[in-house]
């Protein structure tokens, strides 16, 4: 079975602190992709960064990271110096390429608050 | 990356009427994908759509009470037939980018009162 585990389901910081968001996923393929959108107040989801199950190397882009751990079949993100912007739902997701009809299974969500 | 509109943007629906939300893609795709956001939860699949063939129902939907249309290769839409208060949901459309990348559409807020 797929699943995926986001145990965090709300974390509030203050602005400029760094912030971790946990991902954990389950899946018996070895080629499969995991994705994290943000969802914002206004509703909609925005993509974030795909990772493939081949690619180890963590990813930087700006203020945001991922820490991709297949052997703790992990996929973290971490934002650093939060912003107040950066309040959201996060929602990391796993995809089966080729499967039955290839659609993504979403975590349940973390909800990040950013205080100023 | 692939542009995504829907409509309506968000409805209030009476109980026992039907919506229907539309999805536009500014590209041509093979598959998009309709899924459902209660209120505070995940997203969930609600269905498969190909151009072409009868879309693909996960389990726990049937195509009597979500009827979906794939006429071309741009275009879909999602009813929401003899709806309740529990169909209250944001409704999201989401095509397959290149390199199995997934886009979502704005959404549409469902309130049935």
């Amino acid at each position: 079975a797929q699943k995926v585990t986001q145990a965090q389901t709300e974390i509030s910081v203050v602005e400029k602190e760094d912030v971790t968001l946990d991902c954990v996923y389950e899946t018996r393929d070895t080629t499969y992709y995991l994705f994290w959108y943000k969802q914002p107040p206004s509703g909609e989801l925005v993509f974030l960064i795909r990772r493939n199950s081949f690619d180890e190397q963590n990813e930087i882009s700006g203020r945001y990271s991922w820490n991709f751990q297949k052997s703790t079949s992990s996929f973290n993100f971490t934002i650093t110096a939060s912003q107040v912007v950066d309040s959201a739902v996060y929602f990391c997701a796993l995809f089966r390429p080729g499967g039955s009809q290839g659609n993504l299974i979403f975590g349940k969500g973390t909800k990040l608050s950013v205080k100023p | 990356s692939a542009v995504i509109s829907q409509k309506p943007s968000r409805d209030i629906c009476q109980r026992g009427t039907s919506l229907t939300i539309q999805c536009q893609v500014d590209s041509q795709v093979t598959m998009m994908f309709w899924y459902r956001q209660q209120p505070g939860q995940s997203l969930t699949l609600i269905a498969t759509a190909n151009q072409g063939s009868e879309a693909t129902y996960e389990s726990g939907f049937v195509i009597d009470k979500f009827p979906i249309s794939r006429p071309n290769l741009t275009f879909s839409t999602l009813t929401v037939s003899n709806m309740s208060p529990e169909d209250s949901s944001i409704y999201l459309c989401s095509v397959e980018g290149g390199r199995d990348e997934q886009y979502f559409g704005p959404g549409t807020r469902l309130t049935v009162t």
